[in-house]
């Protein structure tokens, strides 16, 4: 059973450019949900997808976008990017949006750094 | 909205001995589950304990178990003989039961370091 995995690792992107996050869900699961965790802070949530539609979304403006495939792999862009967009961005997998009694399994993360 | 409150930013323990990390949360919805996740360095967020608000017995996973006052909302977590391993951030999070997605809240969370 293959975990969840967040590429790349490390980002460093200039103020105004766009970057796009992946992560690849854990084998079997059909839910992908993204938070961002600025330094010093709890995660936040930014959206989720469930078979490849947005359901549900946090305070986040609409220069955060996503997407999720077929094959509930998911990608998180960010568009005009800011100084305060720095952070670790989070992907988690789950079986089934509301689903009683599954696990959230968390990726290693996406450092990002705006300069 | 449901908030998520640690009140203790960091907390030190020395290995062997037990130590308690403190949570509260808001929330007017009375069906939800709370989790207390660990992070170290890795970054990887790890699942220690759930606990189902419904239950009224509090959940144990070997050295890790729950102290969950439903009517105080208040969930602390204790963490007894205490290893190197342990060391790490550890957030307290909600989840919101029969909801249509499964949106987590987190706190801030609590720096845990443990002593040799």
């Amino acid at each position: 059973e293959t975990g969840v995995t967040q590429s790349p690792t490390h980002l460093i992107k200039t103020r105004g450019q766009q970057v796009t996050l992946r992560c690849s869900s854990q084998s079997g699961h059909n839910t992908v949900s993204w938070y961002q965790q600025a330094l010093g802070q709890g995660p936040q949530f930014i959206f989720q997808y469930y078979r490849e539609e947005e359901n549900g979304r946090g305070n986040f403006p609409p220069r955060f976008s996503g997407l999720q495939f077929p094959n509930y792999s998911s990608e998180l862009n960010v568009n005009a990017l800011e100084l305060d967009d720095s952070a670790l961005y989070l992907c988690a997998s789950s079986l089934g949006a509301g689903v009683l009694n599954t696990e959230a399994f968390f990726g290693q993360g996406t450092r990002l750094t705006v300069v | 909205a449901q908030t998520v409150t640690q009140s203790q930013p960091e907390m030190s323990v020395q290995e062997a001995e037990t130590v308690t990390l403190s949570c509260t949360y808001d929330t007017s919805e009375s069906d939800y589950y709370l989790f207390w996740y660990k992070q170290p360095p890795s970054r990887q967020m790890i699942l220690v304990i759930r606990q189902e608000a419904y239950k009224q017995q509090n959940a144990t996973e070997n050295r890790f178990s729950v102290n969950f006052q439903k009517a105080a909302k208040s969930f602390s977590l204790k963490i007894s003989d205490s290893q190197l391993g342990d060391a790490a951030m550890y957030f307290c999070a909600y989840r919101s039961d029969g909801g249509s997605n499964y949106k987590l809240t987190f706190g801030k969370g609590t720096l845990l370091t443990v002593n040799p």
